[in-house]
């Protein structure tokens, strides 16, 4: 089945050690996203991808970087986690405006 | 910037009773969807339905675009339904404005 892939689906670091997490997709979508939510709130864009243009929202911290060497996969990297950073990271994905995205089951950030 | 309300907060029913979540939205949009958040924290999609009406076993929704609200209904619900409920909305561009979600339990 077509699907979106995280991994890992638990990750466990240390404040200011560097993280990345991963999100792979078989749907050959164009557009990926990544997404913060914190407990009792709702998703929160990060950044997304169109291809390779990529498309960072003005409250991103900078501190949250993202790559897409291809068209399935995409890296969130968190340079210096905070305590604040801890939070389920969603990706998704969708063929483009105004269309359905589909989400992976989310990887769980847990900064001690 | 564009407000996503959802009703009721919090809703606690008994396995076979039927439900109403609504969503209301400050702006014109050009995609609605509706997800499932599973306990495991899995957005599972349930519709799309930027306007109209759309079945899907025990659950239905409608939207009113130019109304700006959806209805999400939920019949002879069961355990298996709890978990909150998101709407979730799009302008015009690529992103996607989520709801202020509706907590659902059901108990046996």
């Amino acid at each position: 089945d077509a699907m979106v892939i995280q991994n890992p689906r638990y990750q466990v670091t240390q404040f200011g050690k560097p993280v990345t997490l991963s999100c792979s997709q078989t749907l050959n979508h164009n557009v990926m996203y990544w997404y913060q939510q914190k407990s009792s709130q709702a998703p929160k864009l990060l950044f997304h991808y169109y291809d390779k243009d990529f498309n960072n929202e003005a409250d991103t911290p900078d501190n949250f970087q993202s790559r897409r060497p291809n068209t399935s996969f995409c890296f969130l990297d968190i340079r210096s986690p905070g305590l604040g950073d801890a939070a389920m990271y969603l990706c998704a994905t969708s063929t483009g405006s105004y269309n359905e995205q589909f989400f992976g089951p989310g990887t769980r950030l847990t900064v001690l | 910037g564009i407000q996503v309300e959802q009703s009721p907060p919090d809703l606690i029913l008994q396995e076979g009773a039927n439900s109403t979540l609504r969503c209301n939205f400050s702006d014109s949009v050009n995609n609605l969807q509706w997800f499932h958040q599973n306990p495991w924290g899995q957005l599972i999609n349930l519709f799309y339905i930027p306007s109209g009406t759309k079945q899907n076993g025990r659950l239905s929704a409608t939207t009113v675009a130019t109304e700006r609200y959806s209805l999400l209904y939920i019949s002879s619900s069961q355990t298996t339904d709890s978990g909150v409920y998101f709407c979730a909305v799009e302008l015009n561009t690529d992103k996607l404005i989520f709801g202020t979600g509706t907590r659902l339990q059901v108990f046996p």
